[in-house]
């Protein structure tokens, strides 16, 4: 079965620092690796996947997320926080069981100060 | 981008209502939809997965007959939550993926129903 953990519920983060956001996966076979953010009262909003190739994912609004094989993880970055990052990040993972389907983290909320 | 409409995006109604939301995926075509629940400060239940033209798949533990899922077109699904009660009160999310591989969703803004 496939799972994906967020350990952290919150992180906090200064403006201009880097952030990071944690997220680790299991499944068997390909791993097809996403993140998302929810901002308050809406839906998700698709940032970066990692379907192949590069470890290191480039997306929306300058984010990144490196994929590491070996520790099962898939860690959101961004090198410099902004204020309006703070929203609800969630990782999710899919694999192939007969037909695709999606697995989401808990989700973990940023607070960028200023 | 693959844009998804979610209709109404706020409903306020009397227990015992049936109320239905719609899904629409505006630029793309969406074999594959999605419907979620979100309980406050939790992340996303996946309630049901809706093919274009076949019956829904339920997850364990969601009522077919509560959460009545019609996906008539390539690029509409609803959900109907018949006689809706207090407890039935949550911010319902579609989502749409345009192929069968393992592309990324799209989502819609969710609705808030509060059934009072």
């Amino acid at each position: 079965a496939q799972s994906v953990a967020q350990p952290e519920d919150q992180v906090n983060v200064a403006e201009g620092n880097p952030l990071t956001v944690k997220c680790t996966y299991s499944v068997s076979g390909n791993p097809y690796l996403f993140w998302y953010v929810q901002y308050p009262n809406r839906g998700l909003q698709f940032l970066l996947k990692y379907i192949t190739g590069d470890n290191l994912v480039k997306g929306s609004y300058g984010f990144e997320a490196e994929f590491n094989k070996s520790q099962t993880s898939f860690h959101l970055k961004k090198p410099s926080a902004l204020v309006s990052d703070s929203a609800l990040y969630f990782c999710a993972v899919s694999a192939y069981t007969g037909g695709f389907k999606t697995i989401f983290g808990a989700g973990t909320r940023l607070f960028v100060k200023a | 981008g693959a844009v998804v409409s979610q209709h109404p995006s706020w409903v306020i109604c009397k227990s015992g209502t049936s109320v239905k939301i719609e899904c629409r995926s505006l630029d793309f075509q969406a074999t594959t939809m999605f419907w979620y629940r979100q309980f406050p400060k939790q992340s996303l239940m996946l309630m049901a997965t809706s093919n274009e033209g076949s019956k829904a798949t339920y997850e364990q533990g969601v009522e077919k007959d509560k959460f009545l899922i019609n996906h008539a077109s390539l690029t509409l699904s609803t959900l109907t939550v018949t006689s809706a009660h207090p407890e039935d009160s949550s911010f319902y999310i579609c989502s749409a993926r345009e192929e069968g591989g393992p592309g990324p969703q799209h989502f819609g803004d969710g609705t808030r129903l509060s059934i009072l």
